[in-house]
């Protein structure tokens, strides 16, 4: 069965410094891999996905996320953080009959 | 606009009732989900349905009941039976094909809150 790992539940960086959010994945096929963010009290919103044409996806706001099977991770990174990616951020991978399976979640908090 | 509705955003209930939580969508997609959220438990699946009559039980479907009479809707019954029902519920959606992956979409979400 697949499943995700997320290291670290909050992470707190400054602004302008490297955002490094780590997920590690457990899949017995290829895995389809998602990261998403969540802004308090609102739906998740898709920031990126991994479908095996490219081990370096880009997404949305700058922020990118490579793939390594041989360390089976899929760390989502963007170079300089903003205040405005203060939110939660949740990996998942996709597991049979299209069922996403999620980790817990990494808060993420800016400091100026 | 395109795009997937929940309503009410917040919904108060007293110990013992039943709550139904709507999710409407205009995206054209088969499958729909309804997820709950509970704070560092990321999300859990309660529900799904890939067409119309049709619906499986997720990870944590008691105390939760669902139908899917119209391709467009996808509603949630919390049930009495539900022990622990405060929560954040959020719906979503996709293109359901077993041999084409495709992304989910999700809704605003409705905060449940047991009095």
């Amino acid at each position: 069965a697949q499943s995700v790992t997320q290291l670290g539940s909050h992470v707190s960086v400054s602004e302008g410094a490297l955002v490094l959010l780590r997920c590690n994945y457990s899949s017995s096929v290829p895995p389809y891999l998602f990261w998403y963010v969540q802004y308090p009290n609102q739906g998740l919103q898709l920031l990126l996905k991994y479908t095996s044409a490219a081990t370096l996806v880009k997404g949305i706001n700058g922020f990118e996320a490579e793939f390594k099977k041989s360390e089976t991770s899929f760390h989502l990174t963007k170079p300089s953080a903003h205040m405005s990616d203060a939110a939660e951020y949740f990996c998942a991978v996709l597991g049979g009959a299209q069922k996403l399976v999620f980790g817990q979640g990494t808060r993420l908090t800016i400091n100026p | 606009d395109g795009g997937i509705t929940q309503s009410p955003k917040y919904l108060f209930r007293k110990e013992g009732q039943n709550v139904t939580l709507s999710c409407e969508q205009n995206l054209n997609h088969d499958a729909m989900y309804w997820y709950r959220q509970d704070p560092g438990q990321g999300l859990r699946l309660i529900y799904y349905s890939q067409i119309v009559n049709d619906f499986q039980k997720g990870d944590i479907a008691e105390g939760y009941s669902v139908s899917r009479e119209k391709k467009e809707s996808f509603p949630l019954t919390v049930t009495s039976a539900q022990k622990n029902p405060t929560a954040f519920y959020l719906c979503a959606s996709s293109i359901a094909d077993a041999t084409v992956w495709d992304t989910q979409y999700f809704g605003p979400g409705t905060r449940l809150t047991v009095l």
